[in-house]
């Protein structure tokens, strides 16, 4: 089954300062990434996701990268603002099993 | 709209006791998801409703009871739960189960004492 490693587990940056979060999967057959944000005492929110036939994009501030040959996907945060504090989880979709598979998780947390 | 709503938000309940947490959407979606979160994981899935019939149940203790009555509401009927069952229980809905976007609820926020 589908597998997904992502680093750091724990982030702190500066506000204004960008952050950078990174995944990797293990199943080619994965074709979706997504992206979500979840606070504390609150549910995953989707932030942003990708298509395997994409090789970027952006919305506002946040981006996110995909390479598919080297099986890797990042998010990118520009501008950071304290709000932006939260845990980040990566996923990939295999269409063929119809499963989301998330990775371990990355703690964001941005100073003033 | 985007929205899934879950009921109640927090829930304490003693191991002898029955409850049920609820999740409802309007959306039209016809995957709809439990799963279970424990502090600083992923969530992990449990039972996956498709067009009301489950479809995956990820060999979850029969002490978790899902029910699909319809196709905009799924409930977890709890009983006999152990303490290592506290946790946050996330609802998650998508158009049918092989399209991609997935979208949480806020999750019932559960102590078994």
């Amino acid at each position: 089954g589908e597998n997904v490693e992502q680093h750091p587990s724990t982030l702190s940056v500066q506000e204004g300062d960008s952050a950078v979060i990174k995944c990797t999967y293990s199943d080619s057959a994965s074709n979706y990434f997504p992206w979500y944000k979840q606070e504390l005492g609150k549910g995953p929110q989707l932030i942003i996701d990708i298509r395997s036939n994409v090789g970027e994009k952006k919305d506002q501030r946040i981006a996110v990268t995909l390479n598919k040959t080297a099986k890797h996907f990042s998010l990118h945060i520009t501008e950071t603002q304290p709000e932006d504090s939260a845990v980040y989880f990566c996923a990939a979709f295999t269409g063929t099993a119809s499963k989301l598979t998330f990775g371990t998780g990355t703690r964001l947390q941005v100073t003033l | 709209d985007t929205e899934v709503t879950q009921t109640p938000k927090h829930l304490v309940m003693g191991m002898t006791n029955k409850k049920s947490l609820k999740c409802e959407q309007h959306m039209g979606h016809r995957a709809m998801y439990w799963y279970k979160q424990k502090a600083k994981k992923p969530p992990e899935l449990m039972f996956v409703y498709s067009y009301e019939k489950l479809s995956i149940n990820e060999s979850v203790p029969s002490r978790f009871s899902p029910e699909c009555p319809n196709s905009s509401l799924l409930n977890l009927h709890l009983h006999a739960l152990q303490p290592e069952d506290s946790a946050l229980y996330l609802c998650a809905s998508k158009i049918r189960d092989n399209q991609e976007t997935q979208y949480f609820g806020p999750g019932t926020r559960l102590l078994v004492l």
